[in-house]
């Protein structure tokens, strides 16, 4: 079935600090790739996507770009904040496979960024 | 108020007790969801509904059972409680109208539940 593996945590950076978190993915034709995040104590919330190969999803300075050849999804950010602290969930869904309808997710890595 | 809304948002209670998640939304979606959230496990899906009568097991079904009342409201329960079921749930719903891999899930803001 569909899976999804996340880089270990948890990360600790420092402010400005240039952030990488790696995802693979394994999954029949052709998913689509999320990445969540989860500020503490709140429910998750969709942070970017790419529903294609090549696409690159971002938001709020975040960047992912769809790798089919490679099966990733990596989340990266140039200059990190101490606000952007939280659990990043990566995650597909895939009208082919096993995830048809809803999510399957990453186990998800814990970021902390220090003044 | 928020869309996707949970109660109780914390709850400590016994081995072999029954338990019932609530979960109400006003986005109109017709998908709803249960998660389980357990550290280093990420989100695993307990049971989803695309509808008021489609009830679908997830991965992790067992020890749980669901009840779609209304298009609003999906309830999560736990005939008798287990402490290994110890978790934080979410409930989410999603939109068919925007897409198959559309993918995006709006959450509740999660409850805790602890069986001792």
């Amino acid at each position: 079935g569909d899976s999804v593996t996340q880089m270990e945590g948890p990360v600790t950076l420092s402010e400005e600090a240039f952030l990488t978190i790696n995802c693979t993915y394994t999954a029949t034709g052709y998913p689509s790739l999320f990445w969540y995040v989860q500020y503490p104590g709140e429910g998750l919330q969709l942070l970017l996507k790419a529903t294609k190969a090549d696409d690159k999803g971002s938001n709020k300075g975040f960047e992912a770009t769809y790798r089919k050849e490679t099966t990733s999804f990596h989340l990266e950010k140039g200059s990190v904040q101490v606000s952007d602290s939280a659990v990043y969930f990566c995650a597909l869904t895939n009208a082919g496979g096993t995830s048809y309808g809803k999510l399957t997710f990453g186990q998800g890595t814990i970021l902390t960024v220090h003044p | 108020d928020a869309d996707v809304t949970q109660t109780p948002r914390n709850r400590i209670t016994k081995t072999g007790k029954r338990i019932m998640l609530e979960c109400s939304q006003t986005k109109g979606h017709d998908r709803m969801y249960w998660y389980r959230q357990d550290p280093g496990l990420g989100l695993r899906l307990i049971y989803y509904s695309f509808d008021v009568k489609d009830i679908n097991k997830g991965e992790i079904s067992d020890g749980y059972s669901v009840s779609r009342q209304a298009q609003a409201k999906f309830s999560l329960s736990l005939e008798s409680a287990i402490p290994n079921q110890t978790a934080l749930y979410f409930c989410a719903t999603s939109d068919p109208a925007s897409g198959l891999n559309s993918g995006e899930l709006f959450f509740g803001e999660g409850s805790r539940l602890t069986v001792l």
